[in-house]
């Protein structure tokens, strides 16, 4: 059974990077069928796909965060991670590792991990 | 990109009724690549559906799923105590993909 855990601060200043990491249990991200994506979700709001890395290194990115976005993998530990510059108040949020079927849906994914952005 | 609009925003229903929810899209969705998702409170999104209508594994059958083009259903045939949450809908035939804002059944 796959599962996927989000780790990393939950609370960034603002101008800082926020940091998370994805780690991969029962299946190895090397897997050549899925991605690997980070998708949030503003307090009481709708989700928001952030972007997805695929084994290789290959990224693939919203457009909406591309600026400040880098998404990176470790395959000897089988976790992937998400930089977030330049954060601001609005980057507050519930972050979600997700292994992404093919750059089609997403499952499953992790139970997300908080994000405030606050000095 | 495509935005998703579902409808109602908040259902009001009793178990063992059926609750029939809307996603529709401001342009065609290539394929039928539409996903529907369950999220109940403080848990992560779960994959129903894909492919507008094909039931993600272990999902009951008291979901399904129909559409085309910009217009999408859900179904849940007879609504179980454990079914009242909130639902999302997600297009993959376009980047980026998008989810729409959601529809809360609730009792």
């Amino acid at each position: 059974q796959v599962q996927l855990q989000e780790s990393g601060p939950r609370l960034v200043k603002p101008s800082q990077t926020l940091s998370l990491t994805c780690t991969v249990s029962g299946a190895s991200i090397t897997s050549g069928a899925y991605y690997w994506s980070w998708i949030r979700q503003h307090p009481g709001k709708g989700l928001e796909w952030i972007g997805y890395i695929y084994y290789s290194g290959s990224t693939h990115y919203n457009p909406s965060l591309k600026s400040r976005l880098t998404i990176s993998v470790d395959t000897s530990k089988n976790q992937f991670s998400l930089k977030l510059s330049s954060v601001t108040a609005a980057d507050t949020a519930v972050y979600y590792c997700a292994r992404d079927r093919s750059s089609w849906w997403f499952d499953p994914w992790g139970q997300g991990t908080l994000v405030t952005v606050s000095s | 990109e495509i935005v998703l609009t579902q409808s109602p925003g908040t259902l009001s229903l009793s178990p063992g009724e059926r609750a029939t929810l809307s996603c529709r899209a401001s342009q065609s969705v290539s394929s039928s690549y539409l996903a529907w998702y369950q999220q109940k409170s403080g848990q992560a999104p779960r994959l129903l559906l894909y492919d507008a209508s094909s039931r993600a594994t272990g999902i009951p059958d008291r979901f399904s799923g129909s559409g085309s083009g910009t217009d999408f259903t859900l179904t849940i045939s007879r609504l179980d105590p454990e079914d009242f949450a909130v639902y999302y809908c997600q297009q993959y035939g376009s980047s980026p993909r998008t989810f729409g804002q959601g529809t809360r059944v609730e009792i």
